[in-house]
């Protein structure tokens, strides 16, 4: 199974832009890499999905180098309402791809000071 | 935009009692999951249902749980005879028909048993 590591937690400013980096040294060839935000006493909410190269969304981007063993989220100009703890996480296919076990860590909390 | 909805938002059960935690998937996702978090701690996985059957389950997901989708837009888990370490946050996920689509989570339903 892929472990995930990232920074325990980051601190930040209103208006700077984030990035995150998470490793996956044991990335299998057919995983996608996921990011989800979580605030307190909320689901997780999904983020942004990749699989190589760079994606991008409303929200943020997702760096994935050519070995695919770590990736960065970037969340560009955050604001006080990012304050949450974002999770790396890499799927873990089974059962012909039916089936999908996603192993979480403990996750980044980042916060945002005004 | 559709939302995963579980119901209750807040749970308080006696040691010993039976409870069923309700959700609502996205009314076109195939993938069913339980998720639970226990406060300050990482999000575990306890079981994925596809197909009106039980796909995996973690160690977690022992004789004391089951899941149900008793009709076409409910999916439940029941704890039986809950203990104390059982007080959780737990979240029920879906996502859609392809397996590296991502999960959409409630916003949980947090067990207290007392």
């Amino acid at each position: 199974l892929a472990k995930t590591t990232q920074p325990i937690s980051m601190d930040s400013y209103e208006g700077q832009e984030v990035n995150i980096t998470c490793s996956h040294n044991n990335i299998a060839t057919n995983d996608y890499i996921t990011w989800y935000q979580q605030f307190p006493s909320q689901g997780p909410r999904f983020i942004i999905q990749g699989y190589k190269t760079k994606v991008t969304n409303e929200v943020a981007s997702l760096f994935i180098p050519a070995d695919r063993k770590s990736s960065t989220l970037s969340l560009p100009r955050v604001s006080l309402s990012d304050t949450a703890v974002y999770y790396c996480l890499v799927g873990v296919f089974y059962n012909a791809g039916n089936n999908r076990k996603l192993i979480w860590g403990l996750g980044t909390s980042l916060a945002v000071n005004p | 935009e559709p939302e995963v909805t579980q119901t209750p938002s807040h749970q308080v059960t006696q040691m010993g009692q039976e409870v069923i935690l309700r959700c609502v998937p996205i009314s076109n996702h195939l993938y069913f999951y339980w998720y639970r978090q226990i406060l300050g701690q990482k999000v575990e996985f306890l079981v994925s249902f596809y197909n009106n059957e039980i796909s995996e389950k973690s160690e977690i997901f022992d004789d004391q749980f089951s899941v149900e989708r008793p009709d076409g837009s409910n999916f439940t888990l029941k704890i039986r005879s809950t203990k104390l370490e059982d007080s959780a946050m737990y979240f029920c996920a879906s996502s859609h028909r392809e397996p590296d689509s991502p999960l959409h989570f409630g916003n949980g339903t947090r067990l207290t048993v007392t």
